[in-house]
């Protein structure tokens, strides 16, 4: 069983939409769990990171972790046309990385 | 905003031939990684430095070395490529003083061995 799942997708989604994106992991050790969002052709670009259970807001983007589920989401409102992406959860314990597989998101205009 | 870079950005090469992939950070961050990412794959993470003179292998077996003379340089060699050396290999940095210590990626670059 691999530490962390995530589904890669592809997820297409109309602009407006609210994108819900999710891993689940099997590490308790895990200590912060990050989201990042990769264009292609590009490297990856951090979205968002969190150590606790709960909820993170960033202006569109919801980070929430729950640790007694081992399971995190990524939620983007409003969607644009921009948001098109590949969005990667990613774990560390010990400050290394645990990468999901990635899904691909399109928003559709 | 990140400032790690990688060139070359793309290259495409004969098997055998040496090749020296270049990772540059302006952000005097201490830890820096190489990992290796293939479509449809996780990130796998190759080597990592956790400051000048201290490299250290990856989860991912590589015949690729790395070197750190200089905080801001970490750059990844490989002596004969193969084409089972065909993939992306991205550089990332981070600062131990920061809380979680979150990585910050270059753009890549994109190997190919003929």
């Amino acid at each position: 069983q691999k530490e962390v799942e995530q589904d890669p997708g592809p997820l297409s989604v109309p602009e407006g939409a609210i994108v819900s994106l999710n891993c689940t992991y099997s590490n308790s050790a895990f200590q912060y769990f990050m989201w990042y969002r990769q264009y292609s052709r590009k490297g990856p670009e951090l979205l968002m990171y969190t150590y606790s259970s709960g909820n993170k807001e960033d202006g569109r983007f919801t980070a929430q972790v729950d640790k007694s589920s081992k399971y995190i989401s990524l939620f983007i409102r409003d969607s644009q046309p921009s948001d098109s992406a590949t969005y990667l959860c990613a774990m560390s314990k010990n400050y290394k990385l645990t990468f999901g597989k990635g899904t691909l998101l399109t928003v559709n205009p | 905003e990140a400032d790690i870079y990688q060139t070359p950005r793309y290259l495409v090469i004969g098997t055998g031939k040496k090749i020296t992939l270049e990772c540059s950070q302006t952000m005097g961050h201490d830890k820096m990684y190489w990992y290796q990412q293939d479509p449809g794959m996780e990130l796998h993470l190759i080597h990592y430095s956790y400051g000048v003179n201290s490299t250290e292998k990856g989860d991912l077996s590589s015949e690729s070395t790395v070197s750190r003379i200089r905080t801001e340089h970490f750059p990844l060699t490989l002596e004969s490529a193969r084409p089972s050396h065909t993939s992306q290999y991205l550089c990332a940095s981070s600062d131990s003083g920061a809380r979680g210590q979150p990585q910050h990626f270059g753009d890549g670059t994109r190997l190919s061995i003929l």
